[in-house]
């Protein structure tokens, strides 16, 4: 398997526009996360699906952040819109989930919102 | 507020020098987990603790999880300046979804 795939891995965009990312997880794996880190606030956990099913959503910062995963193999982060403060690393990770088991993470996605 | 809290958050030492991480919380968890993070990438998992007490070792690497499950620490003897990294705890929250959560990170720095 190729690991966990997060498109695309640099975003450059105006402020106001619509940011979209996204993920393919590790294939058989059932929970996917998204985290976004920053050097003032590190990683921080905004949603977590299990079975394409959203469980918490807690960490989603505003109305302006979406997330969806119409099926096991893909997940989109959606910004709409845009903010100068949003730039970040925003990291996919999935894993099986049973008993204790490993986060796989992708190589993340660097936006830069201007 | 952090569920988690890392000391320290930067940390540069000289090679050979011992070092401890701590990662401490007032939250239980039913599992710990440290991975480390390269620039570029994202972080991989280093170590899971899952028992109060637990102590695992990798090579001069020390992980502890604590009695009551609520702080752990990673122990580092003899540094080399390939133990450069980010080094991240993670918490398994026990009620309600299984969600991981990290702690901010500790920046380490093995100077030659």
């Amino acid at each position: 398997d190729a690991g966990v795939i997060q498109s695309p891995r640099h975003e450059v965009t105006e402020m106001g526009q619509e940011v979209t990312l996204r993920c393919k997880p590790i294939s058989g794996h059932n929970s996917l996360f998204w985290y976004r880190q920053t050097m003032m606030r590190g990683l921080e956990l905004l949603i977590y699906f299990n079975n394409n099913v959203p469980i918490d959503d807690s960490g989603m910062p505003e109305d302006r952040f979406s997330a969806k995963m119409p099926n096991a193999s893909f997940s989109t982060l959606k910004i709409q819109p845009s903010e100068p403060r949003d730039s970040a690393v925003y990291f996919c990770a999935s894993r099986y989930d049973r008993e204790v088991t490993e986060a796989f993470f992708g190589q993340g996605t660097r936006l830069t919102v201007v | 507020t952090q569920l988690l809290e890392q000391s320290p958050q930067f940390l540069s030492i000289q090679e050979g020098e011992n070092l401890t991480v701590y990662c401490n919380s007032s939250s239980v968890f039913s599992s710990l987990q440290w991975y480390r993070q390269e620039p570029g990438e994202g972080p991989v998992l280093l170590v899971t603790v899952v028992t109060g007490g637990e102590v695992k070792k990798l090579k001069r690497l020390t992980f502890q999880f604590g009695d009551a499950r609520k702080d752990s620490s990673l122990h580092i003897t003899a540094a080399q300046p390939g133990d450069t990294g980010l080094y991240l705890c993670a918490g398994e929250v026990i009620q309600g979804a299984q969600k991981l959560v990290f702690g901010q990170g500790t920046r380490l720095t093995i100077n030659p």
